[in-house]
């Protein structure tokens, strides 16, 4: 299949370790934030959310930490598996119900 | 209902052909939104409808571009006089308040030649 990302910042982690991936938002005044999934060929999956009166949030193997301060957030991925390997970006809320998405990075989880 | 749906999948066409993508939301999701994404990048915003109504349309990378949501529930997505500069994913997704629950569909490659 297609690649989503030739360039993309590449984080290599052995199956079974933690990844953590982290991203740099531009508005302080978003007040919401989304993690995605993108795999080749497919359109963005949502991973998890969080509103800006928090500071963390813990799906299913997934957390996200949000450094207000520092407009910083991060995806934690626990016991990664070979599935999750995919490109993965985060996004923020803007004008016009639209959001606007950070420069992805590729995870590859290593057998 | 299994989630967004986008047609064509793939889409080569010839430079300065008009081409036509389709998107059908979630069938409650009453917003509807078109991205576009270029290799190595994230999807950027081009425009949303609540309902039949386009709501933004600021961000539409040219007046080649349009898009339309007759009766609101599917929309279409034209590009006219395409160039190669126009070679994309085009991606569609829909929600049903705001941007919370934003579905992304799997998106139209097009490849101008």
């Amino acid at each position: 299949g297609e690649s989503v990302g030739l360039h993309l910042p590449t984080l290599s982690v052995q199956e079974g370790d933690n990844s953590i991936i982290n991203c740099a938002y531009s508005n302080s005044a978003s007040d919401y934030f989304i993690w995605y999934k993108q795999e080749s060929g497919k359109g963005p999956q949502f991973i998890i959310d969080i509103r800006s009166n928090m500071d963390k949030r813990q799906g299913q193997r997934v957390t996200v930490l949000l450094n207000k301060t520092v407009k910083h957030l991060s995806l934690q991925i626990a016991a990664t598996q070979p599935g999750d390997s995919a490109v993965y970006f985060c996004a923020e809320n803007g004008a016009g119900n639209m959001l606007t998405f950070g420069g992805g990075t590729r995870l590859m989880v290593k057998p | 209902d299994t989630g967004v749906s986008q047609d064509p999948r793939h889409k080569i066409t010839k430079r300065g052909q008009n081409v036509t993508f389709r998107c059908d939301p979630i069938s409650e999701h009453n917003r509807l939104y078109w991205y576009r994404q270029t290799l190595g990048q994230g999807p950027e915003f081009l425009t949303y409808f609540q309902n039949e109504a386009q709501l933004e349309k600021s961000r539409l990378l040219s007046d080649r571009f349009s898009a339309e949501r007759p009766k609101g529930s599917f929309s279409t997505l034209e590009i006219q006089r395409t160039e190669q500069g126009d070679s994309a994913m085009y991606l569609c997704a829909s929600s049903l308040l705001d941007y919370y629950g934003y579905t992304f569909g799997s998106g139209t490659r097009l490849t101008v030649v």
